[in-house]
């Protein structure tokens, strides 16, 4: 079983639409995020959860919401798309404790915006 | 400007030599931990040193910390072509706990 998974894999899209990357976690850890790796390969923080409750939220355009339902699963809804968007979009989690600890990164969804 | 920096920005050398990866970083931090990222995949966690450790030790990975000069090292003996990946650093630092800071990564190539 994928520890965390997030679909989809791919996205191609114009600019100016709105599309969605789901993330599930089957590690039972309190604590889920978004991070953004660029075309350079360097990896930014967006958002983390921590028990459905936002705790991170680091400068990203409100064109990016994330929602949790539950404490396995953070969602991504990106609205009006734009090019400098296109990058890979990691889902991880880890066990929520004082300091952060191991994280753990699903495989990527890559979008592409044309 | 970032927390993390690691250097140098790509290495490449032969099977089974030792490959050595630097990180150097601003503010202080509860813990340091290295990744891989092997190409098109996600981050696999590698080993993570708490700021009161100065060497930690698992498999062929050997991590250092001096925290006086705020900069790690990794080191990979004997490599082999599986290795060839790039290598991040992530730092947890004191101010935002619970948010993993990573550099911009080495990428190492192994050449058979």
């Amino acid at each position: 079983d994928t520890a965390v998974s997030q679909t989809p894999k791919y996205l191609v899209t114009q600019m100016g639409n709105d599309k969605s990357i789901k993330c599930e976690q089957n590690l039972g850890h309190d604590t889920m995020y978004w991070y953004k790796q660029d075309s350079k390969k360097f990896l930014k923080i967006m958002f983390s959860y921590n028990n459905k409750e936002l705790i991170i939220n680091e400068t990203v355009p409100n064109r990016f919401s994330p929602k949790s339902p539950d404490k396995a699963h953070l969602n991504l809804h990106i609205n009006s798309l734009e090019l400098g968007d296109s990058a890979v979009y990691f889902c991880a989690s880890s066990q929520a404790r004082p300091t952060a600890g191991e994280l753990f990164f699903g495989e990527g969804s890559r979008l592409t915006v044309l | 400007s970032q927390q993390g920096e690691e250097d140098p920005q790509a290495l490449s050398i032969q099977e089974g030599e030792n490959a050595t990866m630097n990180c150097s970083y601003k503010t202080s931090i509860n813990n340091l931990q290295w990744y891989r990222q092997n190409s098109g995949r996600g981050l696999v966690h590698l080993i993570l040193i708490r700021s009161n450790e100065r060497e930690k030790h698992s498999g062929r990975l050997r991590v250092t910390l001096d925290t006086s000069k705020k900069s790690s090292s990794l080191l990979i003996t004997a490599s082999r072509a599986a290795d060839t990946a790039s290598y991040f650093c992530a730092t947890d630092t004191i101010q935002g706990a619970q948010k993993l800071v990573f550099g911009q990564g080495t990428r190492l190539t192994i050449n058979p």
